[in-house]
């Protein structure tokens, strides 16, 4: 059963046409995390919320952001995605100090 | 720095051993993970080892740390086809919030 869930699985956007990227969890852990990932490189944190308060990576760029309505969901906005945001972005969870888990991720391609 | 190095490839036969090593940073990590990623999917956790271990063995995996050297291995015995992934270590970083910082990757490729 999958316990991050994100989608779409591939979203295609117009270049500075904002997009909403979607991750769910069923594992009631109190962290959420959005990494970034091209061309098979180690994944990039861009943010994370612990509970509810937003953390966000010095240098992640102020286009994105990100939004937590509840414990279950999370969302990563873009808001004017340029060439170089098509990626692969991957949510995690985890409960603090403890393994993350990740879903299978959504391939951004920007056109 | 925050580089943590692994070798880009690694190529083996069918029902070999396979050994994939890295070499981390934060000589506090308290927590060392190897995760797996198979094209187009997000990644899945492995295996970890608390700094306090030597070695954790968990079926055909064997993952082995030697402090020291900071330096972490995770051998595959008697590797499949569908071993074939890019293999991420990672390292928690204990600055503040416990921050994951993943490895450069090695693309295991398993031929028949």
């Amino acid at each position: 059963d999958a316990m991050v869930i994100q989608n779409p699985r591939y979203q295609v956007t117009q270049f500075g046409k904002p997009v909403t990227l979607s991750c769910s969890q069923t594992l009631n852990h109190n962290v959420m995390y959005w990494y970034q990932q091209k061309s098979s490189q180690a994944p990039k944190l861009l943010f994370h919320y612990y509970d509810k308060d937003f953390n966000n990576e010095a240098d992640t760029p102020d286009n994105f952001q990100s939004r937590r309505p509840n414990t279950s969901f999370c969302f990563l906005d873009i808001r004017s995605p340029g060439l170089g945001d098509a990626a692969m972005y991957l949510c995690a969870t985890s409960r603090v100090s403890q393994p993350q888990h990740f879903g299978d991720g959504t391939r951004l391609s920007i056109l | 720095g925050e580089d943590v190095e692994q070798s880009l490839f690694l190529s083996v036969r069918e029902g070999d051993s396979s050994v994939i090593n890295c070499t981390y940073t934060d000589s506090s990590s308290t927590y060392l993970y190897w995760y797996k990623q198979e094209p187009g999917a997000g990644l899945q956790l492995l295996t970890y080892i608390f700094s306090n271990m030597d070695m954790k063995q968990d079926q055909r995996l064997t993952v082995l740390l030697n402090k020291k050297d900071k330096h972490l291995s995770l051998r595959i015995a008697d590797t499949q086809t569908g071993d074939s992934a890019i293999y991420f270590c990672a390292e928690i970083m204990n600055t503040g919030f416990q921050k994951l910082v993943f490895g450069t990757g090695t693309r295991l490729l398993v031929s028949p």
